[in-house]
This record gives structure tokens, C-alpha cells and sequence, in this order.
């Protein structure tokens, strides 16, 4: 079953601690993303990851960083938490990047207190 | 740079009505448009694509037609179900190797009985 596996599915932490998002894919895409998603701001882009240590910030990438040493998992790191990174978090992949439509996983609900 | 605009935040509608959101965009390059679709707490999905001007695409009792003189790409279904409340994303690929789909901030249907 092709999928996209997110973990944790909930997640809560305080200000100042460290996060680890994690996802993976078993469809072999090159091309993984990052993004998160708040009321009235739609999916917004933190990072894409091209293949294995290739990766690149997206629109909203301070705060954030990414490792992926695996094609078939991607890991996104808050360092120092901040209440304004609570939201949901989603992971999806692709087989390409032009014109591919994307598998998402089922997000992670991260709030930071 | 590529833009996708969403124009209704928010749609209510009573079983049995026909349904359209409206999905436009721009870009300078060759567009390839998508519809996903998101349940509460769920991941998004794909919808429906396309990338052919002037032919209707349908799924699920979704259809859409590309127009890109007009340069839209709505979302249409002759009779919402109350499984069809959801939030639904056009997003555009057009390109941009480098940032993958361009999504709009997405419209919320909310179906009554």
C-alpha cells in the first residue's frame, strides 16, 4: 500500500524544548516536502528535499531545519520551540516536482506551550 | 511568481444543491492544476488534475474543466453530498522546479441536511 507515514501523530512540548518530526514513504519519490498548515493560511512551504541530502528552504523555512539521509525518510527539527510553531504539521512526497501530484501523510498536531 | 487564488473562504449548502468553487491562477508558464481535497483531521488527497485546455476531468462526481484563456479552473458537482464537507486546494504546477505545487488558502464546504 503506498502511503506516507508521519510520527508522531500528536505531539506536545514545552517552549525552549527541541522537536523531531518524523516521515516516511514507501514509494521511492525523489521529492519530499514539508509544510504546515494554519487557519486561514492554507499549506504553507518549509522545505523541499530534492533526494537524499539535497534540500532546499521553502517559503517559511527560519525556525526549521531538515535531514534526510534516506530517499525514503525526511525529518523535520525544531530547535528551541516557540508557541508560534504550534499548528499541523504535514509531510508528502512526489515522484518528480513539475507537474506531480503529491502523497500526504496524515499530519502531525504539534502545540507548544 | 506563480499564484493560485481561492475567492471563497467558506461554502454552506443544503444536500442535493450543485456546488462550485472557484480556483484561479497565474503564472507565466505552462499551467498543470490540481484539486485536493481534505476531511477533517485527514490528509489532503488528490482530487482530480489536468493540464489540457477546454476538457472537462472527472472523479468522484467532481468534474472541472481547464480554461486558460480565462485562466481558471473550478470546481464543480451537480449534487453535494453531506461526505462532501471538506477543505478543498486548487493548486497550480507551472514549472517551478524548484518549489513544487502553488496551493490556494482553500475553501471549506460544509454540507446540511
Amino acid at each position: 500500500d503506498m502511503k506516507v507515514t508521519q510520527m508522531p501523530r500528536y505531539l506536545i512540548k514545552r517552549m525552549g524544548e527541541n522537536v523531531l518530526l518524523e516521515c516516511g514513504q514507501d514509494m521511492s519519490h525523489e521529492t519530499m516536502y514539508w509544510y504546515r498548515q494554519d487557519p486561514g493560511l492554507g499549506l504553507q512551504l518549509i522545505y523541499i528535499s530534492y533526494d537524499v541530502d539535497s534540500n532546499s528552504e521553502g517559503d517559511i523555512p527560519k525556525g526549521y531545519r531538515v535531514s534526510r539521509k534516506k530517499r525514503e525518510h525526511f525529518s523535520l527539527i525544531l530547535d528551541s520551540a516557540k508557541t508560534n510553531q504550534t499548528s499541523v504539521y504535514f509531510c508528502a512526497s512526489s515522484f518528480g516536482i513539475a507537474n506531480s501530484d503529491y502523497t500526504f501523510g496524515s499530519g502531525t498536531r504539534l502545540l507548544v506551550i | 511568481g506563480d499564484s493560485v487564488t481561492q475567492t471563497e473562504g467558506l461554502v454552506t449548502l443544503t444536500k442535493g444543491l450543485p456546488v462550485m468553487l472557484n480556483c484561479t491562477y497565474q503564472t507565466t508558464y505552462s499551467p498543470f492544476l490540481f484539486w485536493y481535497v481534505q476531511h477533517l483531521n485527514e490528509a489532503p488527497k488528490l482530487l482530480l488534475k489536468s493540464s489540457t485546455d477546454n476538457k472537462r476531468t472527472e472523479h468522484q462526481g467532481f468534474y472541472a474543466t481547464l480554461h486558460k484563456s480565462s485562466s481558471s479552473f473550478h470546481l464543480q458537482k451537480s449534487s453535494v453530498q453531506l461526505s462532501d464537507s471538506a477543505l478543498y486546494f486548487c493548486a497550480l504546477s507551472a514549472n517551478n522546479y524548484a518549489q513544487g505545487l502553488t496551493f490556494g488558502l482553500g475553501t471549506r464546504v460544509s454540507v446540511f441536511p
